[in-house]
């Protein structure tokens, strides 16, 4: 595997379930985000971990939890959600979030669609 | 606030040229970024630009100029596979991202 890759690439859950979202990046790098991109919006950042501490939290609401367990993988644990929250979900990586010229890579994104 | 602007839609022929603007209020700069987006796939870098002037890739050159606020993105001899959206983003004093909404490019044969 190379780059960033993403679990699953899709997801249809019921407002009560729990489901988790998986990425992983193969590129050595330190900072890991989640997004959301819904149709026609810019895209939302989330959450931003360097070196597996949260550095951001951009008042995202509690059904979403996120986890990092390493500078490899990150989790987004999705409970109780609402039909709003439907849209692709973006995990990033790049070398340092402060960087200048810092590139993020992007995985293929889960869409997520909840009834 | 803070606020990016790009034209929602585009459409341009095969084997032409297009101009993608992006203009943008933001606390702050440090950089902007353009990146492809093929519909049900991953963003895919493009370009950097910190200091004013024109970048060019290959068929792609980016633009910008700090004083106006104001980007652009030129694509030339335009190819079926160019159809995709592109997104601007500038990193602001805090080293934030923020995002337009993107432009969908629609290319005709």
């Amino acid at each position: 595997e190379t780059g960033v890759t993403q679990t699953p690439r899709h997801l249809v859950m019921g407002m009560t379930n729990k489901k988790s979202l998986k990425c992983e990046q193969h590129l050595g790098h330190n900072a890991m985000y989640w997004y959301k991109q819904s149709a026609k919006k810019p895209l939302e950042l989330m959450f931003v971990y360097s070196l597996e501490e949260r550095v951001e939290n951009n008042s995202v609401p509690s059904r979403f939890s996120p986890e990092c367990p390493n500078s490899s993988h990150l989790f987004l644990h999705l409970h109780t959600l609402q039909p709003e929250d439907s849209a692709l979900y973006l995990c990033a990586s790049s070398q340092d979030p402060s960087g200048g010229a810092e590139t993020q890579y992007f995985g293929p994104g889960t869409r997520l669609l909840v009834l | 606030g803070q606020n990016i602007d790009q034209p929602t839609e585009m459409t341009a022929t095969e084997g032409a040229i297009v101009q993608i603007n992006c203009t943008y209020q933001t606390s702050g700069f440090n950089g902007l970024f353009w990146y492809q987006q093929h519909a049900g796939e991953a963003p895919t870098f493009l370009s950097y630009n910190v200091l004013d002037g024109l970048e060019e890739k290959g068929r792609f050159s980016s633009f910008l100029s700090r004083s106006k606020g104001y980007s652009y993105l030129l694509l030339k001899e335009l190819q079926m596979k160019d159809s995709a959206s592109y997104l601007c983003a500038v990193r602001d004093r805090n080293y934030q991202l923020i995002w337009g909404a993107g432009t969908k490019l629609i290319i005709k044969p």
